[in-house]
């Protein structure tokens, strides 16, 4: 198993530009969540995800958008790009209590992001 | 709503001596909670969770955490530190629903070990 794979690891954007960060998992985990890690501030909730078409808002969703259309990918958009959303991006994803889960979350490599 | 404290920003020990981080939680019932280690660059890795049962978890690395739920505490602790466990700790407690799709992090203690 790959895991949790995110594509791009490195990008530069400038202000007002859009983009995708990808992500993709392959141990069929319902479950996927997007955090941001900023200096000071631990991983802030971005946006997550209780199964394909299911979303839902975390702390800090402002300014990012999310779909899921298969188990397998949640991509996270930047409609806009603004230079407070410089940060290093973390895909993670999980099992669900139902499936006999223990609550983990498995967390890709991460995205430095830096909007200039 | 849910929260951590972690209140050392910045710890240094030698190598060899003996570590507690230190983590508090705000919760409304039995939390989940975990630490994951994060060296320069990289991504989480879980040392260790707790979900129930016995209140004293071993995790990888030769790290355990006690969960003591009249402090609202879950400290992480290593009896003999390694100068390769020098990296950034968070501690995190898993969300209402009782699903693993939220977390909510501490803002993590750096660990710095000297020879």
């Amino acid at each position: 198993n790959a895991g949790v794979t995110q594509t791009p690891k490195f990008q530069v954007l400038k202000t007002g530009q859009s983009m995708t960060l990808q992500c993709a998992q392959d141990m069929n985990h319902e479950y996927m969540s997007w955090y941001r890690q900023d200096p000071g501030m631990g991983l802030r909730l971005i946006h997550y995800s209780v199964g394909a078409g299911i979303t839902d808002q975390g702390e800090v969703p402002n300014g990012y958008n999310v779909s899921r259309s298969t188990t397998e990918d949640f991509p996270l958009r930047l409609l806009s790009a603004a230079p407070s959303q410089t940060s290093v991006y973390f895909c993670a994803s999980s099992y669900s209590y139902s499936s006999g889960g223990t609550y983990e979350q498995y967390f890709g490599p991460g995205t430095r992001l830096t909007v200039t | 709503a849910q929260s951590v404290t972690q209140p050392d920003i910045h710890i240094t020990v030698s190598e060899g001596a003996s570590l507690e981080l230190r983590c508090n939680y705000s919760y409304g019932a039995t939390p989940y909670l975990f630490w994951y280690v994060q060296s320069p660059g990289q991504g989480l890795q879980l040392l260790l969770k707790y979900f129930s049962g016995d209140t004293l978890v071993q995790g990888i690395k030769g790290f355990e955490a006690e969960f003591k739920m009249s402090q609202s505490s879950f400290n992480l602790r290593k009896p003999s530190v390694h100068w390769s466990d020098a990296a950034e700790y968070f501690c995190a407690v898993g969300d209402d629903t009782g699903t693993a799709s939220k977390l909510t992090f501490g803002t993590g203690t750096r660990l710095q070990v000297t020879l």
